[in-house]
């Protein structure tokens, strides 16, 4: 079954800390995304990519870098946490085209910079 | 770049009622458009896609209308019940490298 998995669920950093979240898609997809979830903003685009070693700068990029592996694999890293990076991350792919076009969601992460 | 604008934040109706949310966008050229819905603490699920066109989709319950003319696109729950209570959030795929924007999301409580 298609899917868009990602760990950890939660995670607990300090000010200053180094956090990768991971993202794995077994959907086949070329299109992988970045987005954090705040209320009042709904989903901001951070990062986005169209295959393995392609970057895409999203919306709200400032303290994020992001790798894209392989076509499954997307990261999300964090070198140096802020708690304004405290937010629900939620990673998606999609076929990008046609009926493939939806984002499919993973089930996030909570991060919780303190 | 795009820009998607969605209304109300906030929405109270009571069972049997209708219920309405509107997205705008700005990039002429936008080709996908979509709604899903968020469950507390749980992820977004795909509602329903429009694609390119002034049209209406009927899913159960729901109707989504596309008007490209306006760059507007709107969610009407003609009978809402208990069960329909979630965040909604409307999204836009532009043109050029299929990055999609999303609203900012709507809260629809549905009352018994």
């Amino acid at each position: 079954e298609a899917a868009v998995t990602q760990s950890p669920r939660n995670k607990v950093t300090v000010t200053g800390g180094n956090v990768t979240l991971s993202c794995r898609q077994t959907n086949s997809h070329n299109y992988m995304y970045w987005y954090r979830q705040d209320t009042g903003h709904g989903l901001r685009l951070i990062h986005y990519s169209y295959g393995a070693g392609n970057l895409q700068i999203g919306d709200v990029p400032d303290g994020y870098k992001a790798t894209r592996t392989t076509q499954e694999d997307f990261f999300l890293l964090l070198e140096l946490a802020s708690p304004s990076q405290t937010s629900l991350y939620f990673c998606a792919s999609s076929g990008g085209q046609g009926n493939n076009q939806a984002p499919l969601f993973g089930e996030g992460t909570r991060l919780s910079v303190l | 770049g795009e820009q998607v604008e969605q209304r109300p934040p906030h929405l109270s109706v009571r069972e049997g009622d209708s219920a309405v949310i509107t997205c705008t966008y700005t990039d002429p050229n936008s080709y996908y458009f979509f709604w899903y819905k968020q469950e507390p603490g749980a992820s977004l699920q795909l509602l329903m896609k429009v694609f390119s066109s002034t049209e209406i989709n009927e899913g159960q319950g729901f109707t989504v209308l596309l008007n490209k003319k306006d760059k507007r696109l709107s969610l009407n729950l003609t009978a809402a019940h208990p069960g329909d209570s979630a965040a909604y959030f409307c999204a836009v795929s532009a043109p050029g490298g299929y990055k999609v924007v999303f609203g900012s999301g709507t809260r629809l409580l549905v009352s018994p």
